[in-house]
C-alpha cells in the first residue's frame, strides 16, 4: 500500500538558516505529492503540490521537487523566518483527477525558528 | 482559500457518554468529507470517507457502529463517538472536498479527552 516516510522532528533553526525536511514515499503508479502546513491552533493548509515527475511545487519561498527515481519530495527553503514555525506534513494521493480520494500522510515535522 | 470549521474545538467527557463533532464547509459545497484521527506524534490516519447523501466508507479496522458519520447536507458532516472510552481520546480532524476540485480543505481539529 501507499506510505510516506518523513523526517522526524522537532527541528530547530535560527532565522535565515536553510531548511530541508526530507520526505520519501512508497506508492503504485503516479501519485500526486503534497506538503501541508499546520500553524498553531489552525487546520492543515496546503503549502505546495506536484502532480508528476520532475514537477517543482513552490509557495511562500518553499520548494519541493517530485523525484520519481528516488521516490522523494523533500521540502526546502533558503532562508527561514520565525513565522515559518509550524508542523509540516508530507502527503500523497492517487494522481490527478482524484481529488475526492484519501490522502496518506507522513508523521509531521515540527519546525521552530529562533530569532 | 476555502474555510472548514469544526465544533467543538475540544471536549472532555466521561467514559460511556457519546460525543458529536461537527464539520462545516463555510463557503463551498463539500460533496466529499473525510474524517481523520491523529494520536500524539503520529500521522493523520483516515477513519472514513463520506459522500453527501450516502453511507460513509470506513477504513479497515474502524468500527462503524462506534464512529457514526452523517453527511446529510453539502455543508455539514458529523462524527459521533458512541460510548466513548479513554482509548478514544485523540485529535479528530475533518477535511472537505468540492466536486471537481483538486484540493481538500482541512478543519482545525477537535481534541477529545475521555476520562
Amino acid at each position: 500500500g501507499n506510505s510516506v516516510t518523513q523526517m522526524e522532528g522537532p527541528v530547530t533553526l535560527s532565522e535565515e538558516a536553510f531548511l530541508t525536511i526530507n520526505c520519501t514515499y512508497t506508492a503504485t503508479g503516479y501519485p500526486s505529492l503534497f506538503w501541508y502546513v499546520q500553524y498553531p491552533g489552525e487546520g492543515l493548509q496546503l503549502l505546495l503540490k506536484a502532480t508528476k515527475a520532475d514537477d517543482k511545487g513552490s509557495n511562500k519561498g518553499f520548494e519541493a521537487t517530485y523525484r520519481k527515481e528516488t521516490t522523494s519530495f523533500h521540502l526546502e527553503k533558503g532562508s527561514v523566518q520565525v513565522s515559518d514555525s509550524a508542523v509540516y506534513f508530507c502527503a500523497l494521493r492517487r494522481g490527478m483527477n482524484f481529488g475526492n480520494e484519501k490522502l496518506t500522510f507522513g508523521t509531521g515535522t515540527r519546525l521552530t525558528i529562533i530569532p | 482559500g476555502a474555510v472548514v470549521s469544526q465544533h467543538p474545538s475540544w471536549v472532555i467527557c466521561k467514559s460511556g457518554t457519546s460525543v458529536k463533532i461537527e464539520c462545516r464547509s463555510l463557503d463551498f459545497q463539500a460533496t466529499t468529507m473525510f474524517w481523520y484521527r491523529q494520536f500524539p506524534k503520529q500521522s493523520l490516519m483516515l477513519m472514513a470517507t463520506s459522500n453527501e447523501g450516502s453511507k460513509a466508507t470506513y477504513e479497515q479496522g474502524v468500527e462503524k457502529d462506534k464512529f457514526l458519520i452523517n453527511h446529510a447536507s453539502l455543508t455539514l458532516s458529523t462524527l459521533t463517538v458512541t460510548s466513548a472510552h479513554p482509548e478514544d481520546s485523540s485529535f479528530y480532524i475533518c477535511s472537505a472536498h468540492s466536486q471537481g476540485g483538486e484540493t481538500q480543505y482541512f478543519g482545525p481539529g477537535t481534541r477529545l479527552l475521555v476520562l
